[in-house]
């Protein structure tokens, strides 16, 4: 069975600095999709970023950067110049196939992230 | 924008009472989703719907049953509510064209105490 792991329950970072939430993930398959969700405290699941497995660049979306490391089955997720709006919950999140061909996710068990002033 | 949207965002219910958790999705969206949230056990899936009166058991199915009588409704129904039902519920729906990097959109959440 796929689990996907998140080992920091909660982490804080000064506002302007880099912080890193780390995900690792077991899986058997081959071809898979990853992903990182932010919950800020409306409670509203953000998408933050993407990567398809079989691609070998890391996925970027302006200051969100993965470090997705296939062998070692690891998708870290990188924020660089910390915002106080960064301040919630991050889910990592892997993509499996059911037997209906209906995709769906498995989560992480989150990482409480806290931007400081 | 697509917008998911669920009923109630606090809900307050007795032991044994039959309750049903509502979503809705205006984008036409052929999948739907009911997730659970607890602290330290992240996002489980309880059921899904693949398309209009279909559906296929999630990772902890027991307890609950679900209704998707049109697509754009997903409901969520637990026969016997148990304090070990307390949790966050969350729902979310999502496009099947567009590959499998479609992503999901989520509603805001019910928060349900079962008392």
């Amino acid at each position: 069975a796929q689990t996907v792991t998140q080992s920091q329950p909660e982490m804080s970072v000064q506002e302007a600095e880099t912080v890193t939430l780390s995900c690792t993930y077991d899986t058997s398959e081959n071809n898979y999709y990853l992903f990182w969700y932010k919950q800020p405290p409306s409670r509203q699941m953000i998408l933050v970023i993407r990567q398809e497995a079989y691609k070998q660049q890391n996925a970027t979306e302006n200051r969100f950067s993965v470090n997705f490391q296939k062998a070692a089955k690891s998708f870290s997720l990188k924020i660089s110049d910390s915002q106080l709006g960064d301040t919630a919950m991050y889910f990592c999140a892997f993509m499996k196939g059911s037997t209906s061909g209906t995709y769906k996710y498995i989560f992480g068990t989150g990482t409480r992230l806290k931007v400081l002033a | 924008d697509v917008k998911v949207t669920q009923s109630s965002r606090y809900l307050v219910k007795r032991t044994g009472e039959k309750v049903f958790l509502e979503c809705v999705q205006d984008m036409d969206h052929e999948n739907m989703f009911w997730y659970r949230q607890d602290p330290g056990l992240g996002l489980r899936l309880i059921y899904f719907s693949y398309d209009v009166k279909m559906k296929e058991k999630g990772d902890i199915p027991e307890g609950y049953s679900v209704s998707r009588e049109k697509k754009e409704r997903f409901s969520l129904i637990l026969e016997s509510a148990s304090t070990n039902q307390t949790s966050m519920y969350l729902c979310a729906s999502r496009q099947t064209g567009g590959g499998v990097t479609t992503e999901a959109f989520f509603g805001q959440g019910t928060r349900l105490t079962v008392v």
